[in-house]
This record gives structure tokens, C-alpha cells and sequence, in this order.
């Protein structure tokens, strides 16, 4: 298994403001995954994050507003830019750690609970 | 289209008993992996079992079981002997391949309560 924290574990924040949200895992990963789950509602994907590479950002997400760094295989962040309202949600950080092989179990960190007033 | 489907949105089941959590899910891949995920009112998500689409028998893990029914692209998860403790949100999830890249695309979730 892979132990996994977040930080902040929330926070609430002035709209307009941006959020910087670190995510750290115990062991050495490939795929670090970022999931967005807005209230009463179930997660998304936000992008997958791979060391040296890019991020790549699913549809309805994108680099200027959720810019994401991943600088080595236990560590990623992901930035709230230019917040709104709207962008009050749980952040989750998640990733492939599986002991039968990659594909079988995906970890996801504590969260990050955001509050944008 | 929806690709995973929770029917229920809300359950309750005496403390002690089994319970069953419904999900079906859509993809026309061959390989596919299903998830279950418990979120306490904490907002963690904590893996509880895992299907593959090869995997002949149906997974279990202590009280948590997977009933995958392939055929009719089910994966209800039954637990057993309810704990208060058990009280929380559930997530049914899949693993697909799209474009090149695997995701997790997750249904809207079933709120379990546990009666003591």
C-alpha cells in the first residue's frame, strides 16, 4: 500500500487568490492523479501527472487554471488559480499502488478541503 | 452516457446485518478494473476492493465481497455484518483505457447509515 498526505488539509481562501496544494507519497510512483469533488457531488478527474512530462488535463480542466508540478516520483502539486466560488471543493491527490501489478489498487490521499469566499 | 451507475442514493441496514450496495457499469473494453471506495464524512477515500474483468473469482476482502456479475456489467458490493463504523459514503468506480491513459471514472456514490 502507499501512505499519502496532503497539504493543506483546508483551507478557505479569498476569491481571486490562488492555492497551492502539495501531495506527498511514502514510496516512488509513476501516475499521481488529481480528483476535484464539489459538494454532495462525486469526483472528478482533474489531470494525471507523470514525472518529466506534462501534466495531462482532462476536458473542462486546463494548465492556467490548474497548473500542476510534479518534480519527482513521491511528490506532486496542484495550484487553485484565480479562485471563484465555484472552486469550493475537496481536492484529492491519488495514486497506482497496486501489489499485484499497477492496475489494481489506486490510493487517494486525505484531501484537501478548499472554501473560496 | 453515464459509465457507472449507483441506483441508490441513500440505504440503511440494521447493525449486524449484510448489506448490498448496488453498481453497474458500461464500457465496451475487454479489460476493465472496478473499484469500491468508502468516504467517512472525514472526505478520505478509502480503497475497500478491487475486481478485474479477468479476475474468474469474485473478490473478497474481510467483511467487504464483490458480486461481479459480468454478463450484466454488475459489481454490487456486499457487506456483512454492518458496523456502525461502516456508516459513510460509498463509490463505485472503473478503470478504463482512454486515449492511451487509464482514469478512474467514479458513480455518484450511496449513502449508507448503519442503525443501531
Amino acid at each position: 500500500s502507499a501512505v499519502i498526505s496532503q497539504k493543506p488539509s483546508r483551507d478557505i481562501c479569498q476569491r481571486g487568490t490562488s492555492l497551492t496544494i502539495q501531495c506527498q507519497v511514502d514510496s516512488q510512483v509513476t501516475m499521481m492523479f488529481w480528483y476535484r469533488q464539489q459538494p454532495g457531488q462525486s469526483l472528478t478527474l482533474i489531470a494525471t501527472a507523470n514525472q518529466g512530462s506534462e501534466a495531462t488535463y482532462e476536458s473542462g480542466f486546463v494548465i492556467d487554471k490548474f497548473p500542476i508540478s510534479r518534480p519527482n516520483l513521491t511528490f506532486s502539486t496542484l495550484t487553485v488559480s484565480n479562485m471563484s466560488p465555484e472552486d469550493s471543493s475537496i481536492y484529492l491527490c491519488s495514486v497506482d499502488a497496486g501489489d499485484r501489478g499497477w492496475t489494481d489498487t489506486q490510493y487517494f490521499g486525505p484531501g484537501t478541503r478548499l472554501t473560496v469566499l | 452516457a453515464q459509465k457507472i451507475t449507483q441506483t441508490q442514493p441513500g440505504m440503511f441496514v440494521q447493525e449486524k446485518e449484510a448489506v448490498t450496495l448496488d453498481c453497474t457499469y458500461d464500457t465496451s473494453d475487454q479489460s476493465y478494473g472496478l473499484f469500491w471506495y468508502k468516504q467517512p464524512s472525514s472526505g478520505e477515500m478509502i480503497f475497500l476492493i478491487y475486481q478485474g474483468s479477468y479476475d474468474e473469482q469474485n473478490a473478497t476482502e474481510g467483511r467487504y465481497s464483490l458480486n461481479f456479475q459480468k454478463a450484466r456489467k454488475s459489481a454490487n458490493l456486499v457487506i456483512s455484518a454492518s458496523q456502525l463504523g461502516d456508516s459513510a459514503m460509498y463509490f463505485c468506480a472503473m478503470r478504463e483505457n482512454q486515449g492511451g491513459s487509464e482514469k478512474l471514472v467514479f458513480g455518484k456514490g450511496t449513502k449508507l447509515t448503519v442503525n443501531p
